[in-house]
């Protein structure tokens, strides 16, 4: 089945640790998209990236990072250095860009600080 | 900035009756806007997707407009039912295909 994987589905982090996301997609889709939801508030893009080996920020990309190394693959980082990371992330692709570009969804990971 | 704004926040409907959920944006210039779903502790997953140049989409019992140039899109669910509970979202794209999402209607249908 085509789709896109996140894991783990619950994480939780200590004070000070960093803790990467995954995210995988076999959908051949050019574009991925990090979004940070919290409660009653919409999704925020945190980063995204068109092609392979290139990426861009987003609205909230302070305290996170994250790599594009295959097409498949864009690992999310969240760092020390992000000081409310408690949150559910969720990641997306799209084929690539166009009139009628449709964006698909993981199922999300729930970070907890503890 | 593109602001996306969802009204109401919360519905509560009888099983039957139609829904009708409202989204605005403030940027007209939008490369499509699209429709989620989204379940507790779950992902979103796609109902529709409307291009800026058309009017309405419709799938099944849902049915969607658009109105780009006053920054409306609207919802339609009908005959509603208890599995239609859940929290809908829009999301219009920008020209990088970036999404600004509405905070979402959480819909409750009474049995």
């Amino acid at each position: 089945d085509g789709g896109i994987t996140q894991s783990p589905k619950y994480l939780f982090r200590k004070e000070g640790q960093n803790v990467t996301l995954s995210c995988e997609q076999n959908l051949n889709h050019d574009a991925m998209y990090w979004y940070r939801q919290d409660p009653g508030q919409g999704l925020r893009l945190i980063y995204y990236s068109q092609i392979v080996n290139d990426f861009q920020k987003g609205d909230i990309a302070e305290g996170y990072s994250v790599s594009r190394e295959k097409k498949e693959s864009f690992p999310l980082t969240v760092t020390s250095a992000q000081k409310n990371p408690t949150a559910f992330y969720l990641c997306a692709s799209s084929r690539g860009f166009g009139w009628n570009t449709e964006a698909f969804f993981g199922q999300g990971t729930r970070l907890t600080v503890v | 900035k593109q602001e996306v704004t969802q009204i109401p926040a919360a519905l509560s409907v009888p099983e039957g009756e139609n829904l009708v959920l409202n989204c605005s944006f403030t940027d007209s210039a939008i490369y499509n806007l699209q429709w989620f779903r989204q379940d507790p502790g779950k992902g979103l997953t796609s109902l529709l997707l409307i291009q800026s140049s058309q009017r309405e989409q419709t799938s099944g019992r849902l049915n969607a407009s658009l109105d780009k140039s006053s920054g409306r899109s609207t919802l339609y669910i009908a005959a509603s039912q208890p599995g239609d509970s859940a929290t809908y979202l829009c999301a219009v794209a920008d020209s990088d295909y970036k999404l600004s999402f509405g905070a979402g209607t959480t819909v409750t249908v009474r049995a």
